[in-house]
């Protein structure tokens, strides 16, 4: 059984900084690898799609990384703002296009 | 091209009574996913159909949960006679058709449905 966990579980930073979420799963044998952002109240966005066969996607001041053999994806988020204060959502795709989702890391930018 | 479409956005229910919760997919959309959030907790599967099929149901509750796609018409989830646990996020998600250019495996998500069990 898949299981997908996000440490730390909350993150506060300044304005500027460039930060790293971690995302690790326990069955490697996944198919794809999608990164989400959810805002309070709201649905998720997808940020990033890394298919099995890729290390990494990029998408504006975004940048995820997927290492299969070790069970781990990065979200890299270069000079952070406080409109990116959300929480953000890893989630492994299995057969079926089925997802396991992590509990998020809850980022919030301080301007 | 409107994304996943889901309603009602809030939704309140007594004790006992039944919710149902719909899902429109993206145009050109044959697969439909829900999950549930509960509060302080991650999504989780619920149940993935086709039109006309249940392909996986292995994340639905055994009893009082019930989800179709017909031929026509939006996906439906219904929770018959709600409890206070059933008060969560639902959301919907859908996907191309597989083995088509347009599958790269990526789900889009609608807004939510949003049940409250008083």
């Amino acid at each position: 059984k898949q299981e997908v966990t996000q440490i730390p579980a909350a993150l506060s930073v300044p304005e500027g900084e460039n930060l790293v979420l971690n995302c690790s799963f326990t069955d490697s044998a996944i198919y794809n690898l999608q990164w989400f952002r959810q805002d309070p109240g709201k649905g998720l966005t997808s940020l990033l799609l890394i298919q099995s066969s890729q290390r990494e996607q990029t998408s504006g001041r975004l940048n995820a990384s997927l290492d299969k053999s070790s069970g781990r994806s990065t979200l890299y988020i270069a000079a952070s703002q406080p409109g990116d204060s959300a929480t953000y959502l890893c989630a492994a795709i299995g057969a079926n296009s089925k997802l396991t989702f992590g509990k998020g890391i809850t980022l919030s930018v301080r301007p | 091209n409107a994304g996943v479409m889901q309603n009602p956005r809030h939704l309140v229910r007594r004790r006992g009574q039944e919710a149902r919760l719909r899902c429109s997919p993206m145009k050109g959309h044959s697969h439909v996913y829900w999950y549930r959030q509960l509060p302080e907790e991650g999504l989780k599967f619920m149940v993935y159909l086709q039109k006309e099929n249940i392909i996986d149901e292995s994340g639905m509750p055994k009893e009082r949960f019930s989800a179709e796609f017909p031929k026509e018409g939006p996906s439906i989830l219904r929770i018959q006679q709600v409890v206070r646990g059933d008060s969560a996020a639902y959301f919907c998600a859908s996907s191309p058709p597989s083995r088509t250019a347009s599958n790269t495996g990526e789900l889009f998500f609608g807004e939510g449905s949003r049940l409250t069990v008083l």
